[in-house]
């Protein structure tokens, strides 16, 4: 069946730093890719997504690129700020259920004034 | 705020208990998905309703159970309750259009 492997945290960045968060799938097709991000307290909300290969998708700064020959959908952003501080889960849907929406193991991202 | 309420916010109980969560999706969504969130912060799938029907099941216990009612509000009923379920429950809908899976603010179960 589907399933994502992402990067193992907790990560620790400084303000303005460059932020890499890998994901990588394994998926029968191409099914649509997903970033959830999880602010403290609070539920998951959708950060970003692709529907295709080489599509891709951005938000708040972030971005990801849908890539099959890799079969990867690494989060990246240029200049990270605390207000990123959070944690991000990348996603797709299953094979056999395309309407269960499977994610990664989450990663923590810690943003240091 | 996501349109997607849960209740309650909270709950504490003891070992063998039984509670029930509740959610209510955003208006106009058909579809509901349950998921259980552990302190090291993984995200399993339990179960998802669409329309009222069962469309789709996860690694849900046997002590577990869920519905979806005509009025498309969910609930989640946890029986016989052990110290690891202790966790966060998470309801989401499904957008119609976009696909997009709305959360919940959650429900954090502790079991003592």
């Amino acid at each position: 069946g589907n399933s994502v492997t992402q990067m193992e945290g907790p990560v620790t960045l400084s303000e303005e730093a460059f932020l890499t968060i890998n994901c990588t799938y394994t998926a029968t097709g191409y099914p649509s890719l997903f970033w959830y991000v999880q602010y403290p307290g609070e539920g998951l909300q959708l950060l970003l997504k692709a529907t295709k290969a080489d599509d891709k998708g951005s938000n708040k700064g972030f971005e990801a690129t849908y890539r099959k020959e890799t079969t990867s959908f690494h989060l990246e952003k240029g200049s990270v700020q605390v207000s990123d501080s959070a944690v991000y889960f990348c996603a797709l849907p299953g094979y056999s259920s395309a309407s269960k929406i499977i994610f990664g193991s989450g990663t923590r991202l810690s943003i240091r004034p | 705020d996501s349109g997607v309420t849960q209740t309650p916010k909270h709950l504490i109980t003891a070992t063998g208990q039984r509670v029930t969560l509740r959610c209510s999706p955003r208006s106009g969504d058909l579809s509901v998905y349950w998921y259980q969130q552990s302190l090291d912060q993984g995200l399993q799938f339990l179960i998802q309703y669409y329309n009222g029907e069962e469309r789709a099941k996860g690694n849900i216990l046997e002590r577990f159970s869920a519905q979806q009612f005509p009025d498309l509000h969910s609930e989640l009923n946890l029986s016989s309750l052990e110290l690891g379920d202790s966790a966060l429950y998470f309801c989401a809908s499904k957008g119609t259009n976009t696909g997009e899976l709305f959360f919940g603010e959650g429900s954090r179960l502790t079991v003592l």
